[in-house]
């Protein structure tokens, strides 16, 4: 079964930092295009950054400068450090494999991170 | 660059039919045929219905439909079920080779 969990998420004050992992299933990371998007509280989506099967890595306007996605490929897992975070950043973040920006699927079930003094 | 334009709700009643809008650019939508629909149930992950504008995934009910012309982007759902009920977001691809999602749509069924 291709599945996606995501972890790492919680409280954090502004200004600090978080690494968020999401644990792959059923297909292999490196051959895929990966993202992570973003939903804050009772909002829409947010397409936040995408790590493409070469290597390749893009960003948001918002964040770019301060997140960076990875991958281990020893662990199938996709990353999201997280730094400089601010009150804006709240949100869950789901990882989603990324079929060359046209669609997403499958998604994680999501991971909550809160930017709060 | 700004999110796409969805209507925030729209509603019916069971059996019926209902089309969600979803209007972006000649850098979005109207540039690609790229267009996918995702519904979205309170506190749950979005989950894939429509790809490419019109495909639908193995598993997704044949009474979801997508369509596209010119800039502006349509779901269509037959047969209106209460389980339909639940929020919908249209995604493109984009000129910048990355996606733009649209505001999101509320459905309820009456």
């Amino acid at each position: 079964e291709v599945q996606l969990v995501e972890s790492g998420g919680g409280l954090i004050q502004p200004g600090g930092s978080l690494r968020l992992s999401c644990a792959a299933s059923g297909f292999t990371v490196s051959s895929n295009y990966m993202s992570w998007v973003r939903q804050a509280p009772g909002k829409g989506l947010e397409w936040v950054s995408v790590i493409y099967s070469g290597g390749s890595t893009y960003y948001a306007d918002s964040v770019k400068g301060r997140f960076t996605i990875s991958r281990d490929n020893s662990k199938n897992t996709l990353y999201l450090q997280m730094n400089s975070l601010r009150a804006e950043d709240t949100a869950v973040y789901y990882c989603a494999r990324d079929m060359g920006g046209n669609w997403f699927d499958p998604w994680g079930q999501g991971t909550l991170v809160t930017v709060s003094s | 660059q700004s999110a796409l334009t969805q209507p925030a709700s729209v509603s019916g009643s069971p059996g019926q039919s209902i089309t969600i809008s979803c209007t972006g650019t000649s850098s979005d939508v109207g540039g690609y045929n790229y267009v996918s629909w995702y519904q979205q149930h309170p506190g749950k992950a979005p989950k894939l219905m429509i790809y490419d504008v019109s495909n639908r995934p193995s598993g997704v009910s044949n009474r979801f439909s997508g369509s596209k012309s010119g800039n502006t982007a349509s779901l269509t759902i037959s047969g209106l079920q209460a389980e339909d009920e639940a929020d919908y977001y249209c995604s493109s691809y984009t000129s910048s080779s990355t996606p733009i999602f649209g505001g999101g749509t509320k459905l309820t069924v009456l």
